[in-house]
């Protein structure tokens, strides 16, 4: 019972380089997101998909890409990895029961430390 | 769009006592949801507790409740007997029907005193 699980758990980039973490989650669930934690500022939305194919951005999305090809997956990619991208990130999912969403709790996977130096 | 606010960056309790951390949401719909998570320093994202808008009965998880004031846009979490175990960062978050995301405030960081 894996749920979501998120690699890698740290990494450290130089500035520019390119960058992707990978969530995967095996509940079948309709909804996932990426969040980035940083101090004082809690947890801000950075992309999010509602389904295979669709996504959408959230509060802090430029300097991110997302995609969503399988139900599974929802890797972020940092094209060009800035010094201000140094975060924590976490990936969530949630189920998508009949008549709607918001009342499902979010399963948040374990973060990803990144450091660009 | 939905904000949260959490007022109390830090607080702390005596071992035993109850503590309450406050929260206010602020969101332009009318059927919406709001959740309570814990964050301890390993990092996890747990969730404590949820309460759906329509319903008027404060939500509570055993040792946790919620006051959830609906006129005020008010939503805080009481933590009876508190053990060293609560310490942690708590996050509010909201979030509407839909295919709205999940919002969170900024945290409020709670010590346990033994």
């Amino acid at each position: 019972n894996a749920g979501v699980t998120q690699t890698p758990k740290f990494q450290v980039l130089k500035t520019g380089q390119s960058m992707t973490l990978q969530c995967a989650q095996d509940m079948n669930h309709e909804y996932m997101s990426w969040y980035r934690q940083d101090p004082g500022m809690g947890l801000r939305l950075i992309h999010y998909s509602v389904g295979a194919g669709i996504t959408d951005q959230g509060e802090v999305p430029n300097g991110y890409n997302v995609s969503r090809s399988t139900t599974e997956d929802f890797p972020l990619r940092l094209l060009s990895a800035a010094p201000s991208q140094t975060s924590v990130y976490f990936c969530a999912s949630s189920p998508k029961p009949p008549g709607g969403t918001g009342g499902q709790p979010q399963h948040f996977g374990d973060g990803t430390r990144l450091s660009i130096l | 769009a939905q904000t949260v606010t959490q007022s109390q960056p830090e607080m702390s309790v005596q071992e035993a006592e109850t503590v309450t951390l406050s929260c206010t949401y602020d969101t332009s719909e009318s059927d919406y949801y709001l959740f309570w998570y814990k964050q301890p320093p390993s990092r996890q994202m747990i969730l404590v507790i949820r309460q759906e808008a329509y319903k008027q009965q404060n939500a509570t998880e055993n040792r946790f409740s919620v006051n959830f004031q609906k006129a005020a846009k008010s939503f805080s979490l009481k933590i009876s007997d508190s053990q060293l175990g609560d310490a942690a960062m708590y996050f509010c978050a909201s979030r509407g029907s839909g295919n709205t995301p999940l919002v969170f405030g900024k945290g409020t960081r709670l010590s346990v005193i033994a």
